[in-house]
């Protein structure tokens, strides 16, 4: 099975942008999650998206958005970047009870 | 949310076996321990996860306690490719991570 893929792989934007990433899970894993990571923060959780519904939700501003599509993927918008936002975006798939399988990430730089 | 408490770093000798221990006192009963580790520019990588019993695949075993408050990952021989950092997390529907273990391997 393919893994999960998640594009693009590095994205540079301004200060007051918007961004757009998408995710494509593993061939039936209906389970998609998106985290962000820092240095300073570490790894932390944005949301998670069953079925095309949002089933959780972080800790993170409404700026940060996703959904998810009958085909299971998935994509995170982030409206009005700030520097803050420059981080590594990665997207976890998984099906029931099985441990979750992470993409290589976005790497988004925020200018 | 549920916490997870590890020690920040830890060293081993290749080839030796290593045990990465793991705190959750707030464990709940529905909660799943999860390992995950992650290696230098790479995403996070699923290693093992359990209920109440001990676990083992090809990478790795759980050993969980009686009463669930603590668990171990044990690593049976460390190779160079092992030094990353390990993430235990309590599956509550959504992973939090945690800072995690950073584990040194000296050949």
């Amino acid at each position: 099975k393919a893994g999960v893929t998640q594009t693009p792989r590095y994205l540079i934007k301004t200060r007051g942008q918007q961004v757009t990433l998408s995710c494509s899970p593993i061939s039936g894993h209906r389970s998609v999650s998106w985290y962000q990571q820092t240095p300073g923060q570490g790894l932390q959780f944005l949301f998670e998206y069953f079925s095309e519904t949002q089933r959780n939700k972080g800790n993170f501003p409404g700026r940060f958005s996703g959904r998810q599509f009958s085909n299971s993927r998935s994509e995170m918008n982030v409206s009005t970047l700030e520097l803050g936002d420059s981080a590594l975006y990665l997207c976890a798939s998984s099906e029931g009870l099985a441990g979750s399988s992470f993409g290589p990430g976005t790497r988004l730089t925020v200018l | 949310d549920a916490k997870t408490t590890q020690p920040n770093s830890m060293e081993s000798n290749e080839e030796e076996p290593v045990h990465l221990p793991c705190n959750h006192s707030t464990i709940s009963g529905t909660d799943y321990i999860h390992w995950y580790r992650q290696l230098p520019s790479q995403g996070p990588e699923y290693v093992i996860h359990g209920l109440t019993s001990n676990v083992n695949n090809r990478m790795a075993s759980l050993a969980i306690a009686e009463d669930r408050k603590s668990s171990t990952l044990i690593l049976h021989r460390a190779t160079l490719r092992d030094a990353a950092v390990y993430y235990c997390i309590l599956n509550t529907g959504k992973l939090i991570f945690g800072q995690g273990t950073t584990l040194q391997v000296k050949p």
